[in-house]
């Protein structure tokens, strides 16, 4: 059974820019969560997506954005990007609870 | 919004047993205690999840006083393999409104 599958796995963009990142889920998974992950702060949730709808977002400006499609693959996007967006930001799938999800490797996101 | 807090690092010898306790005052009725384990360069794996009493499963197991103002993570004779950070989550299991706050990570190392 394939796990989840961030792509690209680095990035690197220019102050100002904006990026988008993919997650496949697990096959079956229809809550997709995304979170961010910085030495400084941590793990911080961004949002949830369960069947194509935002079920709950993080305190994350709204520079932060995401999206569901019907096969529960989810993409999320960060616009005018700003040097501390530089962080690893992780996709996790799961049947329904989003505490109790696999996470993927992860898209080590530079911005210069 | 529940916060959470683990000591930052621990050590512990080959064989031992390691019990990391997180601090989480502010924990809602319906929100669930999780436990994920980390390695470098790799997102987070699920270990446990508990609301109340014990829970324990072929890896581990998770001790919820009654008051909920905290929980352990007890791992059981602990090998290199186990140095790892362990995050503490807690948020609520379903849909609705929730946030999913993780504790900064302790991160364990053992000692041959």
């Amino acid at each position: 059974k394939a796990g989840v599958t961030q792509t690209p796995r680095y990035l690197i963009k220019t102050r100002g820019q904006q990026v988008t990142l993919s997650c496949s889920p697990i096959s079956g998974h229809r809550s997709v969560s995304w979170y961010q992950q910085t030495p400084g702060q941590g793990l911080q949730f961004l949002f949830e997506y369960f069947s194509e709808t935002q079920r709950n977002k993080g305190n994350f400006p709204g520079r932060f954005s995401g999206r569901q499609f019907s096969n529960s693959r989810s993409e999320m996007n960060v616009s005018t990007l700003e040097l501390g967006d530089s962080a690893l930001y992780l996709c996790a799938s799961s049947l329904d609870r989003p505490t109790e999800a696999f996470f993927g490797q992860g898209t080590r996101l530079t911005v210069v | 919004l529940a916060k959470t807090t683990q000591p930052i690092s621990m050590d512990s010898y080959e064989g031992q047993e390691v019990n990391i306790t997180c601090s989480h005052n502010n924990i809602a009725t319906n929100d669930y205690i999780t436990w994920y384990q980390q390695f470098p360069s790799q997102g987070p794996r699920f270990i446990i999840q508990g609301y109340k009493t014990k829970v324990t499963n072929e890896v581990a197991s998770l001790f919820i006083p009654a008051d909920r103002k905290s929980s352990t993570l007890s791992l059981p004779r602990v090998s290199l393999s186990d140095t790892a950070v362990y995050y503490c989550l807690v948020g609520n299991s379903g849909a609705g409104s929730y946030q999913l706050t993780f504790g900064k990570g302790t991160k364990l190392s053992v000692i041959p």
